[in-house]
């Protein structure tokens, strides 16, 4: 049972849009940074977005983030097959034991 | 181009300590901008962070894993490394680990904020 909810899994068709929610409280995601990781099968996850809304050097503007209070929403437009992948969002949880956490990731298929 | 390698045995055996080293290249571990972190992956599931650690030794554990976990660092070798006891079949994942630049929460203390360098993963298997 990871701290973050997520969706297990979403599709779209290619071309569409298509958004990821992740869900915490005001201990982790109320109050600190969400960043967002794509896990492309077989590999390492990669940075996809950071401090909410922010996209590394390489990133294409198809993908977005957003936070609202305790939650969070990864958006992806003009959906690809390429996007097929596991997304993961995380923030840091600043309870008692300040720890890191991850959701428990989204399947995203690409129909 | 920063760049982490983790290294260290592919099979551990029950109830033995399972050690893992990550060297960082093209890049100081000792920089003051980052922590570096070990995550993990168990085959077919989610993402576990397991801990971090500041160049200085300052470290920050998963609450889950904290009485089996032992992260260190040696600023000589631009490493840092890995000690988890006791290991169970439950401890068979995929272990990364990555850098992460962090930030002081609304209470003043460091929070991490992403992890944007990850080694490429090592998969460990506990088995006897």
């Amino acid at each position: 049972q990871s701290v973050l909810t997520q969706p297990p899994s979403v599709s779209a068709a290619p071309g569409q849009k298509v958004t990821i929610s992740c869900s915490g409280s005001s201990s982790n995601i109320g109050n600190n940074y969400v960043s967002w990781y794509q896990q492309l099968p077989g590999t390492a996850p990669k940075l996809l977005i950071y401090d909410n809304n922010k996209r590394p050097s390489g990133i294409p503007d198809r993908f977005s983030g957003s936070k609202s209070g305790t939650s969070a929403t990864l958006g992806i437009t003009g959906l690809q097959t390429g996007d097929e992948a596991d997304y993961y969002c995380g923030t840091w949880d600043s309870s008692l034991s300040a720890y890191w956490v991850f959701g428990g990731g989204t399947k995203l298929t690409v129909l | 181009q920063l760049q982490l390698q983790e290294s260290g045995p592919g099979l551990v055996k029950p109830s033995e300590t399972l050690s893992l080293t990550c060297t960082v290249s093209g890049g100081s571990i000792s920089s003051s901008s980052y922590y570096w972190g070990w995550i993990r992956q168990p085959p077919g599931k989610g993402l576990e962070w397991i801990g971090s650690i500041y160049y200085s030794g300052s470290t920050y554990y998963n609450p889950s894993l904290k009485s089996r976990v032992t992260i260190s660092v040696d600023t000589s070798k631009n490493q840092f490394s890995l000690k988890l006891s006791s290991v169970t079949a439950a401890d068979t994942a995929v272990y990364y680990c990555a850098r992460t630049p962090y930030y002081y929460d609304s209470s003043g203390y460091p929070a991490q904020d992403y992890f944007d360098y990850w080694g490429q993963g090592t998969l460990v298997t506990v088995s006897s």
